[in-house]
């Protein structure tokens, strides 16, 4: 498909268990944004990356979230240690160069449930 | 980034028009205004953007206050499948390191429409 791919649909873990989560932007596409939403929230934005450089981590909401594209392309996002708190469904967006006047291109998420 | 602000709900019947209003009292000279809308289950999907004009796609049109201090997305026809959190951002187009071209989300308005 033509569209961003996110993957798994659904997680479920253990505190304390780290996950990975995984984007697929489309192809092409030069930045690539995290964004977290919990229930009944607005998506909060979490990093950004224009190719493989992440140049805003400033929604990160502790070290245990990283994430990673070390190719401009698929990136990965990786919770270490999971919190309850962490339970919320994560997004992953992509547009053509990041400018302010572009569209950005959803997946339909990650949910993310820890136990 | 500068803020939005949405009522929280509206209710439409479905076949009839509908106007989703927004204030953005503190826009800046070069902030785009973004819409986009959620559907249950969805990531964000991009609805329509402008500047200073009134925009018109195949989606929604927008219309945009004089003094750029309002602006309002218009569903001409309202279906059941317009249903969804309608998200009204702006958006820096400044060129420079801080211009990500990422959007900051509020709660938007959460659309009903009955049939």
């Amino acid at each position: 498909g033509a569209g961003v791919s996110q993957s798994p649909r659904y997680k479920v873990a253990k505190r304390g268990q780290d996950v990975a989560l995984r984007c697929d932007p489309i192809s092409g596409h030069v930045s690539l944004f995290w964004y977290q939403q919990a229930l009944g929230q607005g998506p909060e934005f979490l990093t950004y990356f224009q190719n493989e450089a992440q140049l805003d981590k400033s929604g990160l909401p502790s070290d245990r979230f990283f994430a990673e594209r070390p190719e401009g392309s698929v990136s990965t996002l990786k919770i270490q240690r999971t919190q309850q708190e962490d339970s919320a469904v994560y997004l992953c967006a992509s547009s053509s160069q990041g400018w302010g006047n572009e569209k950005l291109f959803f997946g339909s998420g990650t949910q993310l449930s820890v136990l | 980034d500068a803020k939005t602000t949405q009522p929280n709900s509206m209710e439409s019947n479905e076949e009839e028009p509908v106007h989703l209003p927004c204030n953005h009292s503190t826009i800046s000279g070069t902030d785009y205004i973004h819409w986009y809308r959620q559907l249950p289950s969805q990531g964000p999907e991009y609805v329509i953007h402008g500047l200073t004009s009134n925009v018109n796609n195949r989606m929604a049109s927008l219309a945009i206050a004089e003094d750029r201090k309002s602006s309002t997305l218009i569903l001409h026809r309202a279906t059941l499948r317009d249903a969804a959190v309608y998200y009204c951002i702006l958006s820096d187009t400044l060129h420079g390191s801080s211009n990500t071209g990422k959007l900051i989300f509020g709660q938007g308005t959460t659309l009903q429409v009955k049939p």
